[in-house]
């Protein structure tokens, strides 16, 4: 059974560019949650998605969209790149009320 | 907002060593997961709590939930160098989300 699966790993970008980030969830879960976590600290909660809507956001601006496909899997998309996106991205998955799961990250550096 | 504050931000011993981290927030949680993450790698679910003054033992770990439901403990005994990591808590309020601490930084030094 796969876990949660995150592409790309690691991605360069440069500034004012656009990114997609993808994640597919553990089988049998609904619910996607995407997070930011900067180097040596914890992770800050960007936005959920359940049936396909964003349920919860976190103190994010619009910059920062996303999606989730019928098939539960999701995008997070970064428009404007700032230096301060640069971050490891994490996405979760869960049935709620049940355990979180993580992926391995994307790796977002912006020059 | 509901904020997590953990301490210390790093914390280095020796093997054989123990140690507490500390997770402490103003707000009431309705249950405290703790994580440790490893670099190159997406945070893992050690524990969660649910009842206030609840203690969990996991090998050597044993994680505590205050009585008010608003901080929490970890303690490992006798470190080991393969305890290395990220060790992050986390709650669950109101909302389904879950709000993170800053994350401890342990290194045991062999």
């Amino acid at each position: 059974d796969a876990g949660v699966t995150q592409s790309p790993t690691h991605l360069i970008k440069t500034r004012g560019q656009q990114v997609t980030l993808r994640c597919s969830p553990k089988s049998g879960h609904d619910t996607v949650s995407w997070y930011q976590q900067a180097l040596g600290q914890g992770p800050q909660f960007i936005f959920q998605y359940y049936e396909e809507e964003e349920r919860q956001r976190g103190n994010f601006p619009d910059r920062f969209s996303g999606h989730q496909f019928p098939n539960y899997s999701s995008e997070l998309n970064v428009n404007a790149l700032l230096l301060g996106d640069s971050a490891l991205y994490l996405c979760a998955s869960s049935s709620y009320p049940g355990e979180l799961f993580f992926g391995e990250g994307s790796r977002l550096t912006v020059l | 907002t509901q904020l997590l504050e953990q301490s210390p931000q790093f914390l280095s011993i020796q093997e054989g060593e123990n140690l507490t981290v500390y997770c402490n927030s103003s707000s009431v949680f309705s249950s405290l997961q703790w994580y440790r993450q490893e670099p190159g790698e997406g945070p893992v679910l050690l524990v969660t709590v649910v009842t206030g003054g609840e203690v969990k033992k996991l090998k050597r770990l044993t994680f505590q939930f205050g009585d008010a439901r608003k901080d929490s403990s970890l303690h490992i005994t006798a470190a080991q160098p393969g305890d290395t990591g990220l060790y992050l808590c986390a709650g669950r309020g109101s909302a389904r989300q879950l709000t993170f601490g800053s994350g401890t930084q342990l290194t045991v030094l062999p």
